[in-house]
């Protein structure tokens, strides 16, 4: 089942902070953010492992609630070049489909000088 | 390394035709994906793969085709298309770890119209 992110769009003036959630109604395995610009691919962001392993860039924060299968993306001091479309990716927990992400709807962001 | 690559980066297509995108990655990774993407959509898994000889549907198989012969490539193919097939396709690959697996990398994107 896809996750739910929100807000579903975010405008922002340069320095100003934001947070986009992602919640999820099954147990996670992981979850991913990824960023997208007009035009282009998907961009790895960060990941979050059950357990609390984290891997991903060192601007970039992000939080993961195992109980309530909830993660949050920490954007602080936004930049002109943070503007784009923000996924999350869920991996459930268990089963065999091992590696197969669900994503969610997408939250736009944008930043203004 | 190149990366995930994929060909070609835009098509045409006539409805009833059928095409095969190509995706190709050199990093050894094991999991493969195609995923679809409509405008101002998400990304819906059409098809993954966990290794070569193995794949399995996503949430949108319908109408694709797979198969995985080598490490490195992992073609679409698209039998008999339809208009609702325009969309922007995308690969992608990433390395796996017990239980799952790590940061997808993601190809450029191939823009398909179906006409």
């Amino acid at each position: 089942q896809q996750p739910v992110q929100s807000p579903q769009a975010v405008i922002l003036r340069e320095g100003e902070d934001a947070v986009i959630n992602c919640s999820s109604s099954k147990a996670l395995y992981s979850v991913h953010w990824y960023r997208q610009k007009h035009g282009e691919a998907p961009v790895f962001l960060m990941i979050l492992l059950k357990g609390g392993e984290q891997k991903g860039h060192d601007k970039i924060s992000a939080s993961f609630n195992e109980k309530k299968q909830q993660s949050s993306l920490y954007l602080t001091a936004s930049q002109l070049s943070y503007s784009g479309t923000y996924f999350c990716g869920t991996e459930i927990a268990g089963g065999t489909s091992y590696g197969k992400l669900t994503f969610g709807q997408g939250t736009i962001l944008t930043v203004h000088p | 390394n190149a990366g995930v690559t994929q060909t070609p980066k835009f098509r045409i297509l006539k409805i009833g035709q059928s095409m095969t995108l190509q995706c190709a990655q050199d990093m050894n990774h094991n999991y493969m994906y195609w995923y679809r993407q409509d405008p101002g959509m998400g990304l819906k898994l059409i098809y993954y793969s966990v290794g070569a000889g193995i794949t399995d549907k996503g949430e949108v198989p319908n109408g694709y085709n797979v198969s995985r012969s080598t490490t490195e490539d992992f073609p679409l193919r698209l039998e008999l298309a339809a208009p609702s097939q325009t969309s922007v396709y995308f690969c992608a690959s990433s390395s796996s770890r017990a239980g799952g697996s790590y940061e997808q990398y993601f190809g450029p994107g191939t823009r398909l119209t179906v006409t």
